[in-house]
């Protein structure tokens, strides 16, 4: 597609559920983030992936939050067991490359998450 | 810890007021600087980046931000503000070896018609 793409755009969940927000990256783009942003607080790093390399799992919040990335594309955010806290925007983006030559991060519209 | 701080949550201006948002990093070794843009109801966009060169930084819309080494700083300027200019602004920050970027807490920008 033309660009990053995600979905659902908008989640309600109850307290306790799982959920899954997925990302569709722009196509040959080899890294991959995801963030979260909570209203005041700016953008939370999460997770990020770079080709075939282990991704960067520094900014998951807790044992709850997991990511994968199948076949270098489409990457999935699943959150375990949902908090209140856990309501917020989460954004992916893409990038042709990453590190020493970084290139520009393409943002996706992101996935409103409510947890009730 | 790297942090970028913008000391602004919100601002408030008239059109063809001047503008400048602030934006200040921890960090003192080589960085790349950036600035993003989200407009009410649209995608996180680039505005403009920094990555060696001449410190003084042109970017779409008229944007300008420059980076002053010795204050770790790299506000974000335009002399004329526009109704459209409406948004939220974040700084962003990554050094040059390392993949995370870390983003500031934003700015929200209010244009008064």
């Amino acid at each position: 597609g033309a660009g990053v793409s995600q979905s659902p755009s908008n989640k309600v969940t109850e307290k306790g559920k799982d959920v899954e927000l997925r990302c569709d990256p722009i196509s040959g783009h080899t890294a991959l983030y995801w963030y979260r942003q909570s209203l005041g607080q700016g953008l939370e790093f999460l997770i990020y992936f770079q080709g075939n390399s282990a991704p960067d799992k520094s900014g998951l919040p807790s044992d709850r939050f997991s990511a994968e990335r199948t076949g270098g594309s489409v990457s999935t955010l699943t959150i375990q067991r949902t908090q209140q806290e856990d309501s917020a925007v989460y954004l992916c983006a893409s990038s042709l490359l990453a590190g020493e030559h970084y290139n520009e991060q393409f943002f996706g519209p992101g996935t409103r998450l409510t947890v009730l | 810890a790297q942090s970028v701080s913008q000391h602004n949550h919100h601002v408030i201006l008239s059109e063809a007021a001047s503008l400048e948002l602030g934006c200040n990093y921890s960090y003192g070794g080589t960085v790349n600087l950036f600035w993003y843009v989200q407009y009410p109801g649209q995608h996180l966009q680039l505005l403009l980046k920094y990555f060696s060169g001449d410190p003084l930084v042109k970017g779409i819309k008229g944007f300008e931000a420059e980076f002053i080494k010795s204050k770790f700083s790299f506000n974000l300027r335009k002399p004329s503000v526009q109704w459209s200019d409406t948004a939220e602004y974040f700084c962003a920050v990554i050094r040059s070896s390392a993949s995370k970027i870390i983003f500031g807490s934003g700015t929200r920008l209010s244009i008064r018609p």
